[in-house]
């Protein structure tokens, strides 16, 4: 059981580069989420899913897309990257019938910079 | 929009001591909170919630608070040990918007042996 892992750990990007984070699963959670932490800002919302085929934006969705075509899988794009995204970024996944109200599960947390 | 607010300067405790953590939020209701605690280069870990109608919570060493006057919940680790430096995150559950959490920024918490 592996919970959430995402792919890559590290990398750099020039500016105007695209990217794409993967996030996957196996919890068979309904939720996913996609987060940025940056210092002294706490986690911010970039994009959540509630569920195969829909999402939703956070706090911070601009520059960002997502997509969920399956349920353990929650990718994050970048379509041209920018200084201002260098960041580590976090996926997480929780279910609405957990008993601590949506306790979410993090990712180990991919490191970006963009040159 | 909803806030939660903590303490953003570290705290420094001798080990044996009890540490104590702030975290205020905006009005908002039904307020749940949740507390994570992170590692350096690691995703956060849940440790505890409370609800707006919980006064305290205990797991093992760790105890929650909630003040709902004082839009206030504090976060307490007693007999702290070196192992318990990280930093705690505390967390605003957005009621029925798909379990979506608004974040302090986080209290980082040092114990020194």
């Amino acid at each position: 059981n592996a919970g959430v892992t995402q792919t890559p750990k590290f990398r750099v990007l020039k500016t105007g580069q695209s990217m794409t984070l993967l996030c996957a699963q196996d919890m068979n959670h309904e939720y996913m989420y996609w987060y940025r932490q940056d210092p002294g800002m706490g986690l911010r919302l970039i994009h959540y899913s509630v569920g195969e085929g829909t999402t939703a934006k956070g706090e911070v969705p601009d520059g960002y897309n997502v997509s969920r075509l399956k349920k353990q899988n929650f990718l994050l794009g970048l379509e041209s990257a920018a200084p201002s995204q260098t960041s580590v970024y976090f996926c997480a996944s929780s279910s609405p019938l957990s008993g601590a109200y949506n306790e979410q599960f993090f990712g180990p947390g991919t490191r970006l910079t963009v040159l | 929009s909803q806030k939660i607010e903590q303490n953003s300067e570290a705290l420094n405790i001798q080990e044996g001591k009890t540490a104590t953590l702030t975290c205020n939020y905006t009005n908002y209701s039904p307020a749940y909170l949740q507390w994570y605690r992170q590692d350096p280069g690691r995703g956060p870990v849940f440790l505890l919630l409370i609800r707006e109608n919980e006064k305290e919570k205990r797991k093992e060493r760790l105890k929650v608070t909630f003040d709902t006057t004082l839009k206030q919940s504090l976060f307490h680790i007693t007999a702290s040990q070196p192992a318990d430096s990280a930093t705690y995150l505390c967390a605003l559950l957005i009621y029925n918007q798909g379990g979506k959490l608004i974040f302090g920024q986080g209290t980082e918490l040092s114990v020194k042996p």
